[in-house]
């Protein structure tokens, strides 16, 4: 496979469930990030990893949880949820270097919370 | 701050030409352009640096007014699968953190 693929594409859970959204890109990029997409508002960014080093975490609540075991898969852990988070999650990787920062997404995780 | 874009939607017949702007409050450094199809990942089109110079691919070109802290996506003669939300993202350092605008849906009917 190519480019950056996140699993699953679809997700319902409860609010005390426990959940995770996988990512994988195969593009030997090194930063990994996790999106948040709702309905008619900006793509808010959640984390970011370079290196396998969280170098951004966007005040987001402890019921998500990034995990970045390596440079090219990356881990969204989700407990105990709430109703409004309920979103399209993506991620995307990068390669960062002077002067750019292309970013590769994938087609995202629809998670519905009940 | 979050750079605003406009129109929040158009529709257009195939072969219309549309304009995106994208403006931000801030000195920027860079604008990246996206477009995402439903149900898709949001795809790169193209990135403006300060400095640089307008952009082209195929027929969708951009532009990007430092002055004015503004960039505006071109596309001539649309085509269908043109059709998506475009988003710009915008860069007020080269410090690799993209704030991203809410988007411009952009319908085009046959």
């Amino acid at each position: 496979e190519t480019g950056v693929t996140q699993t699953p594409r679809h997700l319902v859970m409860g609010m005390t469930n426990k959940k995770s959204l996988k990512c994988e890109q195969h593009l030997g990029h090194n930063a990994m990030y996790w999106y948040k997409q709702s309905a008619k508002k900006p793509l808010e960014l959640m984390f970011v990893y370079n290196f396998k080093e969280q170098t951004e975490n966007n005040s987001v609540p402890s019921r998500f949880s990034p995990e970045c075991p390596n440079s090219s898969h990356l881990f969204l852990h989700l407990h105990t949820l709430q109703p409004e988070d309920s979103a399209l999650y993506l991620c995307a990787s990068s390669q960062v270097f002077s002067g750019a920062n292309v970013l590769t997404f994938g087609a995202g995780s629809r998670l519905t919370v009940l | 701050q979050q750079p605003v874009q406009s129109p929040q939607a158009v529709i257009l017949r195939e072969g219309e030409d549309a304009v995106i702007n994208c403006s931000s409050s801030k000195a920027l450094y860079s604008v990246h352009w996206y477009r995402q199809k439903h149900g898709e990942a949001p795809v790169f089109l193209m990135i403006l640096l300060k400095g640089g110079e307008q952009k082209g691919h195929e027929k969708i070109s951009a532009s990007f007014n430092e002055k004015k802290q503004q960039s505006s996506l071109y596309l001539t003669a649309s085509q269908l699968s043109y059709s998506g939300t475009y988003f710009c993202g915008t860069e007020a350092d080269s410090n690799y953190q993209l704030i991203w605008g809410a988007g411009t849906k952009l319908i085009i009917k046959p």
